[in-house]
């Protein structure tokens, strides 16, 4: 399974961009790249995954050089219930892969 | 995280007692994980079945614990003469039949137990 590694905190305003770099230098052929968002006492949320290039839903936008070797979620304008835990992690999503979790990034949106 | 349900959502036994977690996966999903998480740590895979079949226990501690999925009903994490190790929250994920899709998992809010 492909490490990853991703800076422990960040904080950031109401109303900023947040941008968070995850590096996975030894990717696989076949893994995609899939952030969650964890709030406290609450499980794990699916908010983007990605292959390579760019993908964008109604949540954030996912960006993935040419290399794969880091992704980059993008969080526009946040708000103070952005404030959560981001899990980067890569993998196969095949039916049965289970999940390795790192220790994520805390993100913390202050006023 | 709407779909999986985990009950209960809070769980205290006593050391030696038995703790007994259950998890509905979303409707049309047949694989189910088990996920371990102390503070301030990421979630740690503990076991994946599909409808009767353990398919890889890899995580899962050899003794005390054990996970069923029966043909009907929930899929049960069982934790025997418990101790206060194994005070974590504890998070069921599920995602769809069709293999090789690149669905992702999804996940129930967890039951949280500790051990007096």
């Amino acid at each position: 399974l492909a490490k990853t590694t991703q800076p422990i905190s960040m904080d950031s305003y109401e109303g900023q961009e947040v941008n968070i770099t995850c590096s996975h230098n030894n990717i696989a052929t076949n893994d995609y790249i899939t952030w969650y968002q964890q709030f406290p006492s609450q499980g794990p949320r699916f908010i983007i995954q990605g292959y390579k290039t760019k993908v964008t839903n109604e949540v954030a936008s996912l960006f993935i050089p040419a290399d794969r070797k880091s992704s980059t979620l993008s969080l526009p304008r946040v708000s103070l219930s952005d404030t959560a835990v981001y899990y980067c992690l890569v993998g196969s999503q095949a039916a049965g892969n289970k999940l390795t979790f790192g220790g994520g990034t805390r993100v913390l949106v202050k006023p | 995280n709407a779909g999986v349900m985990q009950n209960p959502r809070h769980l205290v036994r006593r050391r030696g007692q038995e703790a007994r977690l259950r998890c509905s996966p979303m409707k049309g999903h047949s694989h189910v994980y088990w996920y371990r998480q102390l503070p301030e740590e990421g979630l740690k895979f503990m076991v994946y079945l599909q409808k009767e079949n353990i398919i890889d226990e890899s995580g899962m501690p050899k003794e005390r614990f054990s996970a069923e999925f029966p043909k009907e009903g929930p899929s049960i994490l069982r934790i025997q003469q418990v101790v206060r190790g194994d005070s974590a929250a504890y998070f069921c994920a599920s995602s769809p039949e069709q293999p090789y899709s690149n669905q992702p998992q999804h996940f129930g809010d967890g039951t949280r137990l500790s051990i007096l």
